[in-house]
């Protein structure tokens, strides 16, 4: 069964610990990315990949850190820079190439203890 | 810089009425836009597009580019429509997405 696996899918951090939130795809896609949804305020992108091994920063990026060794997998940490990070994260993946839409996880909520 | 502007937060209605979703952007070329909707305990997921020009569900959305709207339309809300919508735009050159705030719609019987 295709898809994006986001886990856990609750998370409790305490104050100055750093947390790291695995998102996990089989759908063969280049692209993958993590979204950040609080309220109000909708998707904000926190960064995105398109090729292994490589980057960038989206509108968000202070506070978090990723790696992309694998195609299939984009975990993203939280770091204990992040002064605000109770929220809902989204992870996505979509293929390369303009206006491609994108399959989205289930999201994992964080939260600070 | 792209932007994407709902200004419903919070739009409600009747079983049966007509619903529009309003929708606006900002970008200085030619975008893709999409409607995503994300239903009380599932994942977000697409419910259309514009390059498809097809109707998914009764919704429809049709890009203006005189006006840069995009607003998604339903004659007739059923509630299993109730359900929080973004609107988003690619840039046609690269694969991120910049989304809306989000309306939430509530069809009431």
């Amino acid at each position: 069964d295709g898809g994006i696996t986001q886990s856990p899918k609750y998370l409790f951090r305490k104050e100055g610990q750093n947390v790291t939130l695995s998102c996990e795809q089989n759908l063969n896609h280049d692209a993958m990315y993590w979204y950040r949804q609080d309220p109000g305020q909708g998707l904000r992108l926190i960064y995105y990949s398109q090729i292994v091994n490589d980057f960038q920063k989206g509108d968000i990026a202070e506070g978090y850190s990723v790696s992309r060794e694998k195609k299939e997998s984009f975990p993203l940490t939280v770091t204990s820079a992040q002064k605000n990070p109770t929220a809902f994260y989204l992870c996505a993946s979509s293929p390369m190439g303009g206006g491609q839409p994108q399959h989205f996880g289930d999201g994992t909520r964080l939260s600070i203890l | 810089a792209q932007r994407v502007t709902q200004p419903e937060k919070l739009l409600s209605v009747f079983k049966g009425a007509p619903v529009e979703l309003k929708c606006n952007y900002s970008y200085s070329g030619s975008p893709e836009l999409f409607w995503y909707v994300q239903y009380s305990r599932q994942r977000l997921q697409l419910l259309l597009r514009h390059i498809s020009r097809e109707s998914i569900k009764g919704f429809t959305a049709d890009l203006n580019k005189g006006e840069t709207s995009f607003h998604l339309k339903k004659p007739f809300a059923q509630e299993e429509d109730s359900a929080m919508y973004y609107c988003a735009l690619s840039e046609t050159s690269g694969s991120r997405l910049t989304f809306g705030e989000g309306t939430q719609l509530t069809v009431n019987p």
